[in-house]
């Protein structure tokens, strides 16, 4: 195991509804990364945040959003969803040194988001 | 670009080697993974290696790295049956405490008894 825990396990939700993901990141870790799974694909990157700011972020629409906390969980919102928000949302943590310099990224288990 | 291509599906029998193969098209890359997903589970990172290397052993696993052509490789040894999973091929970029990773659609090994 990692150390990085995700809750909940699975969530059912239905179009138009909003949605709000957590993420606990492994002990001594500083940076979160989230990824959408969708079935059979791999994980998309969707944003990182890094000293409770958004310091990157993929090709996703700004109603997919997110928090980072002065203990370095995070959460990922998702606003208006659609049926194709349905997939495996992935938190990754690792640690940013002073420098720059980036270590490895370990996954949690995810959230299976079920949009109906 | 950012891509990141593998073959679909792999079938070995048990206790042959499985070999894996990626592309990727970003010559900034700093790391190359390869990551291990089980059905309803996470990702499993398996192990990686830098940009400046050309190869990596652990224990049964062997990464090939050749940066010229951007084709990286994962080498199973003895595959067994509990080896079958989809197995990512990631590649990342970072500058300045920023590290954005991207993964391949994914390579289905399926051991055989």
């Amino acid at each position: 195991e990692t150390g990085v825990t995700q809750s909940p396990t699975h969530l059912i939700k239905t179009r138009g509804q909003q949605v709000t993901l957590r993420c606990s990141s492994q002990s001594g870790h500083n940076t979160v990364s989230w990824y959408q799974q969708a079935l059979g694909q791999g994980p998309q990157f969707i944003f990182q945040y890094y000293r409770e700011e958004e310091n990157g972020r993929g090709n996703f629409p700004p109603r997919f959003s997110g928090l980072q906390f002065p203990n370095y969980s995070s959460e990922l919102n998702v606003n208006a969803l659609e049926l194709d928000d349905s997939a495996l949302y992935l938190c990754a943590s690792s640690l940013a040194g002073t420098s720059g310099s980036m270590d490895t990224q370990y996954f949690g288990p995810g959230t299976r988001l079920t949009v109906l | 670009g950012e891509d990141v291509e593998q073959s679909l599906f792999l079938s070995v029998r048990e206790g042959d080697s499985s070999v894996i193969n990626c592309t990727y098209t970003d010559s900034s890359s700093t790391y190359l993974y390869w990551y291990k997903q089980e059905p309803g589970a996470g990702l499993q990172l398996l192990t990686y290696i830098f940009s400046n290397m050309d190869m990596k052993q652990d224990q049964r696993l062997t990464v090939l790295l050749n940066k010229k052509d951007k084709h990286l490789s994962l080498r199973i040894a003895d595959t067994q049956t509990g080896d079958s999973a989809i197995y990512f091929c990631a590649e990342s970029r970072g500058k300045g405490g920023y590290q954005k990773v991207t993964f391949g659609t994914g390579t289905k090994l399926q051991v055989i008894p």
